[in-house]
C-alpha cells in the first residue's frame, strides 16, 4: 500500500458503455494527476488538478473526463471509448507547485482498462 | 518542452553483478528534478531515486546510485549487487523546479539472471 488507492484494477468495457475509475490519496498531497501507459510508449500524461482545479489538459479526446471532487479523490470518467483507448491508466499525486517539488509523485496501481 | 530519451529499451545482469542504465534529457532550464522509477510486474511504480540538478553531489539510496552529468545532460542508473527483486521496468523522469508535470522517458526493462 503506497497511499493512492485506485479501482477498479481491472476493467473490461464495451465501446458504448459508461463507467469511471477511482484514485484516492490520504496523503495530504494537493496536487493528482492521471496518466496513460500503453505498450511500448512513454508514459502520457493526461491531466493536472492543483488544489482541485485543472491545471492541464494534454489534448486529451472528450470521451475522457476528469473529475476531482476535493484534493483526496480523483475521478476519470469514460464514455464510448476506442480499442485504441486500451491501456493501463494510473494515478498519482503529489505535493502542489511550490511545495516540496523536490519530491517525485506517489503512484497507485493503475487501472488496466481493456475496451472491447 | 522537455523530453527524456532512455535509449536501452532492455538490459540484462547477471544476479550480484552492476548494470548501468543510461538516459538522457532536453532542457533549456538550469534548475529541476531528475528521478528514476522502478515499475516491476505489480505495475506499482516505486520512486527508486532522485537528484536535484542544482546539487553537484550525485545521489545515492543503498545499491542505487546516479551518475548525474548536467553539462551533458546525462543522468545514469548504477545498480550494484544486483538482485532478482531489480527486475523491473526502469523509468526516467524529469521535473521542472517551478512546476509538478513528471516528463518519462519510455523505459527499460531490465532482467536480472540467476
Amino acid at each position: 500500500e503506497t497511499g493512492v488507492t485506485q479501482t477498479p484494477r481491472h476493467l473490461v468495457m464495451g465501446m458504448t458503455n459508461k463507467k469511471s475509475l477511482k484514485c484516492e490519496q490520504h496523503l495530504g498531497h494537493n496536487a493528482m494527476y492521471w496518466y496513460k501507459q500503453s505498450a511500448k510508449k512513454p508514459l502520457e500524461l493526461m491531466f493536472v488538478y492543483n488544489f482541485k482545479e485543472q491545471t492541464e489538459n494534454n489534448s486529451v479526446p472528450s470521451r475522457f473526463s476528469p473529475e476531482c471532487p476535493n484534493s483526496s479523490h480523483l475521478f476519470l470518467h469514460l464514455h464510448t471509448l476506442q480499442p485504441e483507448d486500451s491501456a493501463l491508466y494510473l494515478c498519482a499525486s503529489s505535493q502542489g507547485p511550490g511545495l516540496m517539488i523536490n519530491y517525485g509523485y506517489t503512484f497507485g496501481s493503475g487501472t488496466r482498462l481493456t475496451v472491447v | 518542452a522537455q523530453t527524456v530519451t532512455q535509449s536501452q529499451p532492455e538490459m540484462s545482469v547477471q544476479e550480484a553483478e552492476t548494470v548501468t542504465l543510461s538516459c538522457t534529457y532536453d532542457t533549456s532550464e538550469s534548475d529541476y528534478y531528475l528521478f528514476w522509477y522502478k515499475q516491476p510486474p505489480s505495475r506499482q511504480m516505486i520512486l527508486v531515486i532522485r537528484q536535484e540538478a542544482y546539487k553537484q553531489q550525485n545521489a545515492t539510496e543503498n545499491r542505487f546510485s546516479v551518475n548525474f552529468q548536467k553539462a551533458a545532460k546525462s543522468f545514469s542508473l548504477k545498480i550494484s549487487d544486483s538482485q532478482l527483486g531489480d527486475a523491473a521496468m526502469y523509468f526516467c523522469a524529469y521535473r521542472s523546479r517551478g512546476g509538478n508535470k513528471l516528463v518519462f522517458g519510455a523505459g527499460t526493462i531490465l532482467r536480472v539472471k540467476s
